[in-house]
């Protein structure tokens, strides 16, 4: 049973575009939810996360959406560039427990 | 840019043969972890351990076996190569009461 479903799977966009990726969680234990940037030949790395008293929270380019209700969040890129090109995941990880659940992940390609 | 080590980042072997990958970080983090990657970019849990003397399987079942030693290492040994074992492990680590997970950059395991 996968607990935390990305989508989409994979996300093209050109250059200035906004990249949106989304998940969706079911166990309302989770408290803590970020999301990793992997470029190829490298491990992931933190991009930015929230966690469930805010219902956004932006750095830079890089927003994300959370509706508690809903057990939905998203990532939203603005203004993306050929440099954002990489995979990205989202993960879940509740209190007491420091193994986060991990979507499958995004492949997104920003093209020139 | 987080210190932690992995060896060798590739590694081509025959079948039968025993390996070991070696995961090492400097920030004294208590947790660390095994994850097995698909080529399709899934993460997959298959060792963690939280503290020295202290490892546990994940959700993958593996063939591999670990060990924690040290605070600083946690290799991930396979006692017979197969097939089957061809793909990406990373190594990963967080520190106590923290929930961010700082990833090793992989080591990428292709078994002839």
């Amino acid at each position: 049973q996968q607990q935390v479903k990305q989508s989409p799977q994979s996300l093209i966009v050109q250059k200035g575009g906004i990249s949106i990726i989304n998940c969706a969680y079911e166990n309302t234990a989770f408290d803590y939810f970020p999301w990793y940037q992997q470029f190829p030949g490298k491990g992931p790395a933190l991009l930015i996360a929230i966690r469930p008293d805010v219902s956004e929270k932006k750095e830079g380019r890089f927003t994300i959406s959370f509706n508690k209700s809903a057990k939905q969040f998203s990532l939203h890129i603005m203004d993306s560039q050929p440099g954002d090109s990489a995979t990205y995941f989202c993960a879940a990880s509740k209190g007491g427990s420091y193994i986060p659940t991990f979507g499958r992940g995004t492949s997104l390609i920003v093209h020139p | 840019e987080a210190d932690i080590y992995q060896t060798p980042r590739y590694l081509v072997i025959g079948t039968g043969k025993k390996i070991t990958l070696e995961c090492s970080q400097t920030m004294g983090h208590d947790k660390m972890y095994w994850y097995q990657q698909d080529p399709g970019m899934e993460l997959h849990l298959i060792h963690y351990s939280y503290g020295v003397n202290s490892t546990e399987k994940g959700d993958l079942s593996s063939e591999s076996t670990v060990s924690r030693i040290r605070t600083e290492h946690f290799p991930l040994t396979l006692e017979s190569a197969r097939p089957s074992h061809t793909s990406q492990y990373l190594c990963a680590s967080n520190p106590a009461g923290g929930y961010e997970q700082y990833f090793g950059p992989g080591t990428r395991l292709t078994v002839t």
